[in-house]
C-alpha cells in the first residue's frame, strides 16, 4: 500500500524559507516521479514542479523557478520541496503527489497517490 | 501554457441525478492527456479519470469521461451523497501541467 506522509504545518515570516518533506513507502521510490501542487485557501490547485529520484531530474513551473528547489533522499524514500523568499500569498496547503506511471516523465503524468498536505502560513 | 476552463462553476443537483461537468482547453491537449480529480474539503485530491476516459482505482462505472482535442466531459450518473465535492480537470500532456479552476458539485 502506497503511503505518502508529509511534514507538519509551518508558520513563517515574509522573506523566510520553508522546506516540506514527503516520506513515501509501499513502492520503489526511484521508479516514480513526484509532483508538488499547492492550494491557497479557498482556491484551486497549482502545479509547482516535479522531480524523479531516479536521476534527480526536475521540471519547475515558471512561476516558481527562481524560488523553489526540489530534492530527494533515496536512503529514506523522502522528497523535499524548499520555497524561498516567502510572501503572504504563498500561504497555502502544499501537497506531494506520486506519478501514476513510472519513468522519467517530467511531470507528464497524473498523480495517483497524494500526501495529506502541509499548511504553510506566511505572516509577519 | 494550456489554460483550462471549467463549467459550470457550481452545479446543484440531487442524489440520483446525472451530472455533466465540462473542461475546455485553450489549445489541443496532446494524446488526450486529461485527468479529473475529486476533492472533498479538507482532503487531498483524488484521481478519478486519466487519459480522458480511463477510470482510476476505486471509482465505480457511474463515473465516465469523454472528449478529445480541446473539449472534455466528466459524467456522473446516478449521484450518490459521497460524490458531492469539487472536481478539477488537469492536462498533463504539455509542460507545465495545468489545472482548471474546478466545478463545485453540491446538493
Amino acid at each position: 500500500q502506497v503511503q505518502m506522509l508529509q511534514s507538519g504545518a509551518e508558520v513563517k515570516k515574509p522573506g523566510a524559507s520553508v522546506k516540506v518533506s514527503c516520506k513515501t513507502s509501499g513502492y520503489t521510490f526511484s521508479d516514480y516521479g513526484i509532483s508538488w501542487v499547492r492550494q491557497a485557501p479557498g482556491q484551486g490547485l497549482e502545479w509547482m514542479g516535479w522531480i524523479t529520484a531516479y536521476n534527480g531530474n526536475t521540471n519547475y513551473a515558471q512561476n516558481f523557478r527562481d524560488r523553489v528547489t526540489m530534492t530527494t533522499d533515496t536512503s529514506t524514500s523522502t522528497a523535499y520541496m524548499e520555497l524561498r523568499s516567502l510572501r503572504s500569498d504563498d500561504t497555502a496547503v502544499y501537497y506531494c503527489g506520486r506519478d501514476l506511471w513510472f519513468g522519467d516523465l517530467f511531470g507528464r503524468s497524473p498523480q495517483e497517490d497524494w500526501g495529506q498536505g502541509t499548511l504553510v502560513t506566511v505572516s509577519s | 501554457e494550456i489554460v483550462l476552463t471549467q463549467s459550470p462553476g457550481t452545479l446543484s443537483l440531487s442524489p440520483g441525478a446525472r451530472a455533466t461537468l465540462s473542461c475546455r482547453a485553450s489549445q489541443r491537449v496532446s494524446s488526450s492527456s486529461l485527468a479529473w480529480y475529486q476533492q472533498i474539503p479538507g482532503q487531498a485530491p483524488r484521481l478519478v479519470l486519466h487519459g480522458a476516459t480511463s477510470r482510476a482505482a476505486g471509482f465505480p462505472d457511474r463515473f465516465s469521461g469523454s472528449g478529445s482535442g480541446t473539449d472534455f466531459t466528466l459524467t456522473i450518473s446516478r449521484l450518490e451523497p459521497e460524490d458531492f465535492a469539487v472536481y478539477y480537470c488537469q492536462q498533463y500532456g504539455n509542460s507545465p501541467p495545468t489545472f482548471g479552476p474546478g466545478t463545485k458539485l453540491e446538493i
